[in-house]
């Protein structure tokens, strides 16, 4: 079945600790990817985003994200977590026009991280 | 700047019975989303609208219905509760109806006993 897969469930950390996420996605054709963080008690929001151009995308908090399309893959990474960080991260696929994807996210299960002192 | 607003933020229900969830979008964005989250797994689509007219829904069942009227704003409609239906409902908002950058309220936790 076509997916969102995030590998990743729960990661633990240590502040200062270096940080990747992995998302790997199983459509053909063009894609939109994202990036969305849930911190506690807080909604959904946009972390960083892929539509096209340089597949090395930066986001907000210092995080960035590299799509490789040959993997099927837009892993997020951060060199240097803090404790702030901790949240839910949630990666997502936009599937292209011809491809029928109109505006219709597609979700991982999301990646719950805990970043200690 | 106002952000997607949702109402209620909780409600409680029991089975069989009714519910209406609203959202309003961002100021200029004329599509909305709605999503199902249930917990430990992503959100899950179920519609969307564009300038009030239906443009995609999800592999949700019948008694799930949605409306958006002139202002945009949106309400989604559950009918005949389960308690499968009990998740965090999230509305999302964008300009446009196709390949966009959709913000997301706070959500509705709709919990039914």
């Amino acid at each position: 079945a076509q997916s969102v897969s995030q590998h990743n469930h729960h990661v633990i950390l240590s502040e200062a600790a270096s940080l990747e996420l992995g998302c790997n996605y199983s459509y053909g054709g063009t894609v939109n990817l994202f990036w969305y963080v849930q911190y506690p008690g807080q909604h959904l929001q946009l972390l960083l985003k892929y539509f096209s151009g340089d597949p090395l995308v930066k986001g907000i908090k210092g995080f960035e994200a590299e799509f490789i399309k040959s993997k099927f893959s837009f892993n997020l990474r951060k060199p240097s977590v803090q404790w702030s960080d901790t949240a839910e991260y949630f990666c997502a696929v936009i599937r292209g026009i011809l491809t029928g994807g109109g505006n219709k996210l597609t979700f991982g299960t999301g990646t719950q991280l805990k970043v200690e002192l | 700047d106002t952000g997607v607003t949702q109402s209620p933020t909780h409600l409680i229900k029991t089975r069989g019975q009714q519910v209406t969830l609203r959202c309003s979008p961002i100021s200029g964005h004329k599509s909305v989303s709605w999503y199902q989250q249930v917990l430990g797994q992503g959100p899950q689509f179920i519609f969307q609208y564009y300038e009030k007219e239906e443009r995609g829904r999800g592999n949700f069942p019948d008694r799930f219905s949605a409306r958006q009227f002139p202002n945009y704003s949106s309400e989604l409609n559950v009918n005949a509760l389960l308690l499968g239906d009990s998740a965090l409902y999230l509305c999302a908002s964008s300009f446009s109806r196709i390949q966009e950058t959709q913000y997301f309220g706070p959500g509705t936790r709709l919990l039914v006993l």
